[in-house]
């Protein structure tokens, strides 16, 4: 059965970075037929898709533009996870974080959700 | 800040039918796959249809989908008080280079 495992803190300074993890087991990140996101989730926002990464010879990864300016999200494949990077957070970055697998254009494995709160 | 609109609540009594709208444009919907999703208070959205109408496995025939120019509609038939859920639509925003979603609709079975 392939499940991600989110990790990482769940409260964050305001100008700090947020780093979050997801392990994946059941599969392998380097699986070039899917891809792994990060979507967040918050009452002012909705769903909100921040970027993907995958694995074609080498790590390839996408970004919202609303965020592509201070977002890193890498893949791991000695660990088997991926992991999401948020720089310079402010308070309207508060949100549940979901680490999700794209499999053919189909969303279908979603990690629990991490909620991270900004606040000093 | 969605980019697809969706109807804030539908609702209706158990054993009967809703549906649930999702516009979008030619840049999203008009040229891409819809998804939908379900999401219960407290976790994480799950795949209910993919492809515009197809259901992954375990899925009951009860839900559909459907799409035409830049719409695309999700039905709930039987409806039973384990369906009251938050709903979502999703696709690729050809124009944004981002996966977008819809606004979300509650259900409430009355």
């Amino acid at each position: 059965q392939v499940q991600l495992q989110q990790s990482g803190p769940g409260l964050v300074k305001p100008s700090q970075t947020l780093l979050l993890s997801c392990a994946l087991s059941g599969d392998r990140v380097s699986n070039s037929s899917v891809s792994w996101n990060w979507i967040r989730q918050s009452p002012s926002r909705g769903l909100e898709w921040l970027g993907r990464t995958n694995y074609r010879s080498k790590w390839n990864s996408h970004y919202a533009a609303s965020v592509e300016s201070r977002i890193i999200i890498n893949g791991d494949t000695s660990k088997n996870e991926f992991s999401l990077q948020l720089n310079s957070v402010t308070l309207e970055d508060t949100a549940v974080y979901y680490c999700v697998r794209d499999s053919n254009w189909r969303l279908d494995l979603w990690g629990r959700g991490t909620l991270v709160t900004v606040s000093s | 800040q969605s980019v697809l609109t969706q109807p804030p609540s539908v609702s209706a009594a158990p054993g009967q039918k809703v549906t649930i709208s999702c516009s979008g444009g030619s840049s999203n919907i008009g040229n891409y796959y819809v998804s939908w999703y379900q999401q219960f208070p407290g976790a994480a959205p799950k795949l209910l249809i993919y492809e515009n109408d197809k259901r992954p496995s375990g899925i009951p025939d009860r839900f559909s989908g459907s799409k035409s120019g830049s719409s695309a509609t999700l039905g709930i038939t039987g409806l039973q008080t384990g369906d009251e859920a938050d709903y979502y639509c999703g696709t690729w925003d050809g124009g944004l280079s981002a996966r977008v979603f819809g606004t979300g609709t509650k259900v409430t079975v009355l």
